[in-house]
């Protein structure tokens, strides 16, 4: 219940592509959503985060959408740039006992082509 | 403004030998978190601290981890004895309150036991 399954692993992209990476849960109490960027050698950094009373949110090249119905949550990384070569991860908590603490995917390692 | 400050970034040890790492948080921030990051996996919280008090140690392996925040500031995180699988990246992270609000991660010290 406490899961956050993310895919793909890894995921090559061109330059000027669009990466999208997916992530299910089960515990119908998340109710915050973020996702965080990890460069080599640095810690995860927030990068965008969305809660479950909207659709969808953008901030510049990053977009997430959210499906309450199906527990699904998606980054798309539009015009995406060899700068954007990462990994992320998306999180999730929530709910009377997790509300403080934040349960992470796995990590898509995410590289971008020039 | 500095961000959250671990040391040391690598350590590498034999085991069964003692470890600890320290972590300075950012500024401000009373609630503090030590998480743990296998190879290609996302972080998992070890322990929350708000001020000097740990609120949530639920996932800290006692029988050979130890931490501390004696004056609701700086931080250390103990194993002793090291064991072959403690080889991670141990981050820490910071925000201004746990609810909601972002968490600063540290860069990690990467422990390889030996």
């Amino acid at each position: 219940q406490q899961q956050v399954k993310q895919s793909p692993q890894s995921l090559i992209v061109q330059k000027g592509g669009i990466s999208i990476i997916n992530c299910a849960y089960e515990n119908t109490a998340f109710d915050y959503f973020p996702w965080y960027q990890q460069f080599p050698g640095k810690g995860p950094a927030l990068l965008i985060a969305i809660r479950p009373d909207v659709s969808e949110k953008k901030e510049g090249r990053f977009t997430i959408s959210f499906n309450k119905s199906a527990k699904q949550f998606s980054l798309h990384i539009m015009d995406s740039q060899p700068g954007d070569s990462a990994t992320y991860f998306c999180a999730a908590k929530g709910g009377i006992q997790g509300a403080q603490k934040l349960v992470f995917g796995q990590g898509t390692r995410l590289t971008i082509n020039p | 403004e500095a961000g959250v400050v671990q040391s040391p970034r690598y350590k590498i040890i034999e085991k069964k030998q003692p470890v600890a790492f320290w972590c300075n948080p950012i500024s401000g921030h009373n609630t503090l978190y030590w998480y743990l990051q296998n190879l290609g996996q996302g972080p998992e919280l070890l322990i929350r601290y708000e001020n000097e008090e740990a609120v949530d140690d639920s996932q800290l392996p006692k029988d050979r981890f130890s931490a501390e925040r004696l004056k609701g500031v700086d931080s250390t995180l103990k194993i002793q004895p090291a064991e072959l699988g403690d080889s991670a990246v141990y981050l820490c992270a910071s925000s201004s309150t746990s609810d909601y609000n972002e968490q600063f991660f540290g860069p990690g010290t990467r422990l390889t036991v030996l």
